[in-house]
């Protein structure tokens, strides 16, 4: 049973540019949660989603960033037009139910470095 | 906020020796969680202790509870430098919050 697989890994991105960042939940888990942690610091929750539907975002930016979940395939986190402060490491974590023993499975992260 | 707030912020100690974190949160919870990370790596759990639980255990580690001041601990004892890593407190309120975080550097 694979663990929670992110990708791309590293990114690079000039500012103004798209960033795509993946996450594949572990099989059989439906709730996924987005984090982003700044260097030296923790991790600050922005989205979660659950298959097709977003249950709460209110930790993600209104403009530029967008987060989906669909009813096939990885969840998305995307950045539109991205500036330099939004370097940082995004982590995707899954559980199979908020409720049943609260575990998160975290991914390895995706560092986006915006040039 | 509900961001959860850890001290010490950074703990060095030598091998063999214990070492305590603590958290507060500032919501009621269902549960409390403790994640390790390693440098650049994704966070890894712990051990997981219920609102209704005190103490539990699990190995080298200690997690207590004390709903009424809003605080855990997470006590490693006799540690190893295997140990050194990033130690976060995951609280689960309204949303599933993490606090600041504790950097553990233990020395051989």
């Amino acid at each position: 049973n694979a663990g929670v697989m992110q990708n791309p890994r590293h990114l690079v991105r000039r500012r103004g540019q798209e960033a795509r960042l993946r996450c594949s939940p572990m099989k059989g888990h439906s709730h996924v949660y987005w984090y982003r942690q700044l260097p030296e610091e923790g991790l600050k929750f922005m989205v979660y989603l659950q298959k097709e539907n977003i249950i709460d975002e209110s930790g993600m930016p209104k403009e530029r960033f967008s987060a989906e979940f669909p009813k096939e395939g990885p969840s998305i986190l995307r950045i539109q037009q991205v500036v330099r402060g939004d370097s940082a490491a995004y982590f995707c974590a899954s559980s199979p139910n908020q409720e049943a023993t609260g575990e998160l499975f975290f991914g390895e992260g995706s560092r986006l470095t915006v040039l | 906020s509900q961001q959860g707030e850890e001290d010490p912020q950074a703990l060095s100690i030598q091998e063999g020796e214990n070492a305590t974190m603590n958290c507060s949160y500032k919501t009621s919870i269902n549960n409390l969680q403790w994640y390790r990370q390693n440098s650049g790596r994704g966070l890894v759990h712990l051990i997981l202790i219920r609102s209704n639980e005190r103490e539990k255990h699990s190995g080298r580690l200690r997690v207590t509870l004390d709903t009424s001041k809003k605080s855990s601990s997470l006590l490693i004892t006799a540690s190893r430098a295997a140990d050194t890593a990033s130690y976060f407190c995951l609280f689960s309120g309204s949303r599933l919050t993490f606090g600041e975080g504790t950097q553990l550097t233990v020395n051989p």
